[in-house]
């Protein structure tokens, strides 16, 4: 049962346009959110979070929308450069994990965005 | 400041062999997390442990699998009776409190284990 849903695999934009990244969530109980950002052989590097009582948080070039009721978030990168090509993960967390919820972070699957010259 | 580190890198067992993962957290973090990525997955969490404490194990396998984190050096992740479903690259986290908004966990860059 994957509580967080990243239903792209793979997303190519060209350098300078927007990337749009999409995570959807099942489990109402999150109330923060994270992105994550992974190159090859390396470990994840935190991005960008937002805690649900936001529906947006900016930082730089990275703008992230929460929709709690549609339990959906996006990571906008605007303007996309070539060092940003690498897999995004989406990932959530409960301020009070219940009912064998972890203390962890949920994470997806990611998302492979391949920046374009 | 040195990030989270990892070691092994690159770990290779035989079935049955015993795997022994360390990390050490970043200097003043005293909270760890360990993941676990399959290939073609997203990272899932095992446990969290702080300073000589589980936390919580609910992402542990019920067998074979162990986690500690003493009060001095680094948390290790131990996994006997290794078997090739166990192939996998381990992460670990660290914060300085348990992670939630303004305290995120820093990654190491991971441990590869294969299990042949």
């Amino acid at each position: 049962d994957q509580q967080v849903k990243q239903n792209s695999p793979s997303l190519s934009v060209q350098e300078g346009r927007i990337s749009i990244l999409n995570c959807d969530y099942t489990n109402s109980m999150f109330d923060y959110f994270l992105w994550y950002k992974k190159y090859p052989a390396e470990g994840p590097t935190f991005l960008i979070s937002i805690s649900s009582i936001k529906d947006k948080n900016e930082d730089g070039r990275f703008t992230v929308f929460l929709n709690k009721s549609a339990k959906h978030l996006s990571l906008h990168i605007v303007p996309s450069q070539p060092g940003d090509s690498a897999v995004y993960f989406c990932a959530a967390s409960a301020a009070f994990p219940s009912g064998g919820g972890a203390d962890g972070l949920t994470f997806g699957k990611g998302t492979h965005l391949i920046i374009q010259p | 400041n040195a990030g989270v580190m990892q070691n092994p890198r690159h770990l290779v067992r035989r079935r049955g062999q015993e795997a022994r993962l360390r990390c050490s957290p970043m200097k003043g973090h005293s909270h760890v997390y360990w993941y676990r990525q399959l290939p073609e997955e997203g990272l899932k969490f095992m446990v969290y442990l702080q300073k000589e404490n589980i936390i919580d194990e609910s992402g542990m396998p019920k067998e074979r699998f162990s986690a500690e984190f003493p009060k001095e050096g680094p948390s290790i992740l131990r996994i006997q009776q290794v078997v090739r479903g166990d192939s996998a690259a381990y992460f670990c986290a660290s914060s300085p409190n348990r992670q939630g908004p303004g305290t995120e966990a820093f990654f190491g860059q991971g441990t590869r284990l294969t299990v042949v």
